[in-house]
């Protein structure tokens, strides 16, 4: 399977506790990602790299949360100190970014986080 | 801030019906896309619109766009019943941002 995958798909946590997300982009792909889901509503935007360079963040990216894209490869996603408002579907994408824009985004399956 | 608003946010159909969902947005761009999620599922891409007047259409979904009137529609001829899901439009300036989504029920 050449898709996006995220791991793991499902992680059950208590309140405080730090948690790390994995993201594996489609292999060709420079742009990766991170959006955040919640029950009933579309995806919110996190952050986004382009090989390893993080180029933007959403105000919705506490302090709490960082991630990272050491080799311009995978990703991951760390909240730190959790709380019971984390909880979520934590949604990867990557693209392969073209100069005038337009390239669609490829969604992996989620992590979804409950905090407990 | 850039705001997508879908309509209508559920919608129930019988199959063989045709039917329309709206997309307003409220940016100036003319990149937007339509997306499918299944229950408990990922998107999956279904249409990207790149310009004024652009129209896409895949089996029984119709997607246009009008960058003038900031506004994109997604119609569906004769449903079946496995076009059942939600359906997300999503404007790009720098990153997506997504419409809260429409849940489409097909009924036998």
């Amino acid at each position: 399977d050449t898709g996006v995958s995220q791991d793991p798909r499902h992680k059950i946590t208590k309140r405080g506790q730090n948690v790390t997300f994995r993201c594996d982009p489609i292999s060709e792909h420079n742009r990766l990602y991170w959006y955040r889901q919640t029950l009933g509503q579309g995806p919110e935007f996190l952050t986004y790299f382009q090989n390893e360079a993080q180029l933007e963040k959403s105000r919705l990216l506490s302090d709490r949360f960082s991630a990272e894209r050491p080799k311009g490869s995978f990703s991951t996603l760390e909240i730190q100190r959790t709380e019971q408002g984390d909880s979520a579907m934590y949604l990867c994408a990557s693209s392969l970014g073209l100069a005038g824009g337009g390239e669609t985004q490829y969604f992996g399956p989620g992590t979804r986080l409950l905090v407990l | 801030e850039l705001k997508v608003e879908q309509n209508p946010l559920f919608l129930s159909m019988q199959e063989g019906k045709n039917y329309t969902i709206y997309c307003n947005y409220s940016t100036t761009s003319d990149r937007l896309y339509w997306y499918r999620q299944d229950p408990g599922k990922s998107l999956e891409s279904l249409f990207v619109l790149l310009s004024n007047g652009a129209v896409k259409q895949e089996g029984r979904l119709m997607a246009s766009l009008d960058t003038k009137a900031r506004l994109s529609t997604l119609h569906i001829t004769a449903a079946v019943h496995d076009l059942s899901a939600t359906y997300f439009c999503a404007v790009v300036e720098t990153r997506l941002t997504f419409g809260e989504g429409t849940q489409l029920t097909v009924n036998p």
